[in-house]
């Protein structure tokens, strides 16, 4: 258990939807990372938050974005879906932001677009 | 940019054998490094990272890798396998310019043959 959790675990929604992730980070933990796994992709960095505010974006399309809570917790909104955006998606977070440390990962988000 | 390259998509060994994952990278500064493994319908466990002290780098559950900078490589080993270490192995790159965004490799999955 890296102690980063995620709900929901699965998503099934149809296109043109809206979803909310949540990733609520290890204890202490400032960073939040989300990541996509696609099959055609693989692991792919979309967007870091650092205690509320955005430090990076990868490549994270215009109709996803993200923030972080003032108690650390974030969420990923994905709309307009279209089915390529089926994928998993993982929440990772790590320490005080300033050195570059390891990441932990939550067990991930399945989202299902049919 | 940096990015992470892993030969071979599929190794399969007999239960045993040895490991070798292999991974080179590309960067004029040498980066952090790391060794993810990921269990089916799981999220990602580090198994080692690299930070610029000792060049070979013991992890979890027997694994280790050696980074060697004149060849940009990081390659994983375990000196014998075992059936539960039966995963999709990532290796993955960070901290150029800064930036603490994972760049991971395509993956390598691992079969152990008994």
């Amino acid at each position: 258990d890296s102690g980063v959790t995620q709900t929901p675990k699965h998503l099934i929604t149809a296109t043109g939807q809206r979803v909310t992730l949540r990733c609520s980070p290890r204890s202490g933990d400032l960073s939040v990372y989300w990541y996509q796994q696609s099959l055609d992709q693989g692991l792919q960095f979309l967007i870091q938050y650092y205690n509320g505010e955005e430090r990076a974006k990868g490549n994270i399309l215009e109709r996803f974005s993200a923030q972080q809570f003032p108690d650390l917790h974030s969420e990923l909104n994905l709309s307009s879906l279209e089915l390529g955006d089926s994928a998993l998606y993982f929440c990772a977070s790590s320490g005080d932001g300033r050195g570059v440390g390891e990441q932990y990962f939550g067990p991930g988000t399945r989202l299902t677009v049919t | 940019a940096q990015s992470v390259t892993q030969l071979g998509s599929h190794v399969s060994v007999s239960e045993g054998a040895l490991v070798l994952l292999r991974c080179n990278y590309s960067s004029s500064v040498p980066p952090y490094l790391f060794w993810y493994v990921q269990y089916p319908n799981q999220g990602l466990q580090l198994l080692l990272k690299y930070t610029s002290a000792a060049t070979l780098v013991k992890g979890i559950n027997g694994f280790e890798a050696e980074f060697k900078k004149s060849e940009t490589s990081f390659h994983l080993t375990k000196p014998s396998a075992h059936m539960s270490d039966a995963a999709e192995y990532f290796c993955a790159v960070s901290g150029l310019e800064g930036a603490q965004k994972l760049v991971f490799g395509q993956g390598t999955r691992l079969t152990i043959n008994p």
